[in-house]
């Protein structure tokens, strides 16, 4: 079975800061990972997702994210906080040939201070 | 511009009352997804579809149905059987189930709460 566990459900940084919001995740296989971004009342965007392949990862935003197999991680991060990163971020997995597609886990809401 | 399309954005349920969630996507994708969100739970998987007129239950399927009569929609009922509907329900896309390198696109969600 997957998992995938976010430590911290609510970070603060001011405006400027580095941006660092922690995901591990569980899998027998090798997995599929996945960061998503949600703004309040809206659906979830693609952050960006890491395959195969470089395991930095970068995405949109200015965000990267690297998948670290010893450590089961893929944390995302971003130099510089900027306002509108404000927003609840879910990290997922899934693995090749996943019937059950993503396992989500349970959220970090980002607050960005001026 | 391709997408998914959620209606109504908020609905009321009564006691007793079945809903109906619309779900529509015109990125011909083959697989299709509903998920229910509540506060510090993240998703959690209702039900999806691998292609039309199949469906597969998720982790919480109960007191919810689902059909998949054309390949770009797939309205999902919240029946009186679910006693806490208060949620925000929201149905995604992939191009196919077994392609787990693609991601997921979402709808931006239902917010439904009980009268």
């Amino acid at each position: 079975a997957q998992s995938v566990t976010q430590l911290g459900s609510h970070v603060s940084v001011s405006e400027g800061a580095l941006v660092l919001l922690r995901c591990n995740y569980s899998s027998s296989v090798p997995p599929y990972l996945f960061w998503y971004v949600q703004y309040p009342n809206q659906g979830l965007q693609l952050l960006l997702k890491y395959t195969t392949g470089a395991t930095l990862v970068k995405g949109i935003n200015g965000f990267e994210a690297e998948f670290k197999k010893s450590e089961t991680s893929f944390h995302l991060t971003k130099p510089s906080a900027h306002m509108s990163d404000a927003a609840e971020y879910f990290c997922a997995v899934t693995y090749s040939g996943s019937a059950r597609q993503l396992t989500f886990g349970s959220g970090t809401q980002l607050t960005v201070l001026p | 511009d391709g997408g998914i399309t959620q209606s109504p954005k908020y609905l009321f349920r009564k006691e007793g009352q079945n809903v109906t969630l619309s779900c529509e996507q015109n990125l011909n994708h083959d697989a299709m997804y509903w998920y229910r969100q509540d506060p510090g739970q993240g998703l959690r998987l209702i039900y999806y579809s691998q292609i039309v007129n199949d469906f597969q239950k998720g982790d919480i399927a109960e007191g919810y149905s689902v059909s998949r009569e054309k390949k770009e929609s797939f309205p999902l009922t919240v029946t009186s059987a679910q006693k806490n509907p208060t949620a925000f329900y929201l149905c995604a896309s992939s191009i196919g189930l077994y392609v787990s390198n693609q991601p997921q696109h979402f709808g931006d969600g239902t917010r439904l709460s009980i009268l």
